[in-house]
């Protein structure tokens, strides 16, 4: 049981560049969470599925997009990278029962655009 | 006024003691709050959920004020492996309707001294 996976661990792109950063998660979760994380910014939802063949946008959508492949895997793309995507991007899935939830992280992604 | 706040710290307190952590939250209509650990360069982990009643944990205990929108952290007989940030997570409705996603807190950082 490996929970949640994220590729790459660590990327360097440069300005107008495309990539995908990968998420899988193994416990059967239906919601997964794309974050990122700045230094005195805290975390902050880019995008959410809250099911297999939805998409929803979090607080900060902009320069991203998402595809949530099946119910493990869960995409997030950047198009056309800009240095202010330089960041922590965090995937995540979520188990609810009621209004309890467990939220557990994959690893993180480590992004530098220069 | 931010959905979550929390004092960013740095905490630094000697092995022994004991430090409390606060954070206010703005949307009334949260419903489920908790507590994150977050290791330098690692994940947020799940500490503990926030129940109304207050709940404790070993040395750690948790309390929810509903009424002035407002819960805490206390940490006794601080551990050098103590040493980390601690994220204050609540439910939000802004995002997913009545699915409540999470908000985090920027964190309070902790720091443990021999």
């Amino acid at each position: 049981n490996a929970g949640v996976t994220q590729t790459p661990k660590f990327q360097v792109l440069k300005t107008g560049q495309s990539m995908t950063l990968q998420c899988a998660q193994d416990m059967n979760h239906n919601s997964m969470y794309w974050y990122r994380q700045d230094p005195g910014m805290g975390l902050r939802l880019i995008y959410y599925s809250a099911s297999e063949g939805t998409t929803d946008k979090g607080e900060v959508p902009n320069g991203y997009n998402v595809s949530r492949l099946n119910k493990r895997e869960f995409s997030l793309r950047l198009e056309s990278a800009a240095p202010s995507q330089t960041s922590v991007y965090f995937c995540a899935s979520i188990l609810r029962s009621g209004q309890n939830y467990e939220q557990y992280f994959g690893p993180g992604t480590r992004l530098t655009v220069t | 006024r931010k959905e979550v706040e929390q004092d960013p710290g740095p905490f630094n307190v000697p092995e022994g003691a004991t430090v409390a952590f606060n954070c206010t939250y703005s949307n009334s209509a949260s419903q489920s709050f908790f507590w994150y650990r977050q290791d330098c360069r690692k994940e947020p982990k799940l500490l503990m959920s926030v129940y109304s009643s207050g709940n404790e944990d070993g040395r750690f205990t948790a309390q929810l004020n509903r009424a002035s929108q407002y819960i805490s952290l206390l940490i006794r007989d601080s551990k050098l492996s103590d040493s980390a940030t601690y994220l204050c997570v609540v439910t939000s409705l802004n995002y997913g309707g009545s699915q409540g996603n999470l908000i985090f807190g920027k964190g309070t950082k902790l720091s443990v001294k021999p």
